[in-house]
């Protein structure tokens, strides 16, 4: 089955600094990358994904790049605010039930 | 418009007692999944459905049931809870339309068994 990494495990940055995520997958019929955002006793919740068939993807402060030949993708965050904090997981979707297998996630730290 | 939601949200068992947890859906999606959310290890899948009527077997399905008697709804069962079943449950659902990947989640069950 697929299987997913995620590092680093922690991240500490300044408000205002960037934030780089990364991934690797292993099951390259992958074809579906979503990041999620979950803060301290909530529920998962999407904030950017990308399609295999597309490098990169853009939504104002957060980007994802997708590497297939490589089997990796990022997450950047760009002008980190504290509320940012949060752990962030990747995930790599497989299958005709796109069951989603995550990362083990990062925890990121915004500080002032 | 509810989404995914969870029933119950919180939980204390005691080793060996049974329960079911209820993942109910208002959006007419096909396909649901129940996780597990430990510390450190992300959520990792225990079943899925594809569809009314069907489940199939995730990453750590054992110790678990599921029925998906209506589209609506996933039920996950623990026949016998024991310790290592304390964990945070998730259920998600999305469409089946190939070109509609968002998985959206419930609010989460927190269970701890005793």
């Amino acid at each position: 089955g697929e299987n997913v990494e995620q590092h680093p495990s922690t991240l500490s940055v300044q408000e205002g600094d960037s934030a780089v995520i990364k991934c690797t997958y292993s099951d390259s019929a992958s074809n579906y990358f979503p990041w999620y955002k979950q803060e301290l006793g909530k529920r998962p919740q999407l904030i950017i994904d990308i399609r295999s068939n597309v490098g990169e993807k853009k939504d104002q402060r957060i980007a994802v790049t997708l590497n297939k030949t490589a089997k990796h993708f990022s997450l950047h965050i760009t002008e980190t605010q504290p509320e940012d904090s949060a752990v962030y997981f990747c995930a790599a979707s497989t299958g005709t039930a796109s069951k989603l297998t995550f990362g083990t996630g990062t925890r990121l730290q915004v500080t002032l | 418009n509810a989404g995914v939601t969870q029933t119950p949200k919180f939980r204390v068992l005691k080793t060996g007692q049974s329960m079911t947890l209820l993942c109910a859906q208002d959006m007419n999606h096909e396909y649901m999944y129940w996780y597990r959310q430990d510390p450190g290890m992300g959520l990792r899948l225990i079943h899925y459905s594809v569809g009314e009527g069907t489940t199939a077997k995730g990453e750590v399905p054992d110790g678990y049931n599921v029925s998906r008697l209506k589209k609506q709804n996933f039920l996950l069962g623990l026949e016998s809870a024991a310790p290592s079943q304390t964990s945070v449950y998730f259920c998600a659902s999305r469409t089946g339309h190939s070109q509609l990947f968002e998985a959206f989640f419930g609010q989460g069950t927190r269970l701890t068994v005793v």
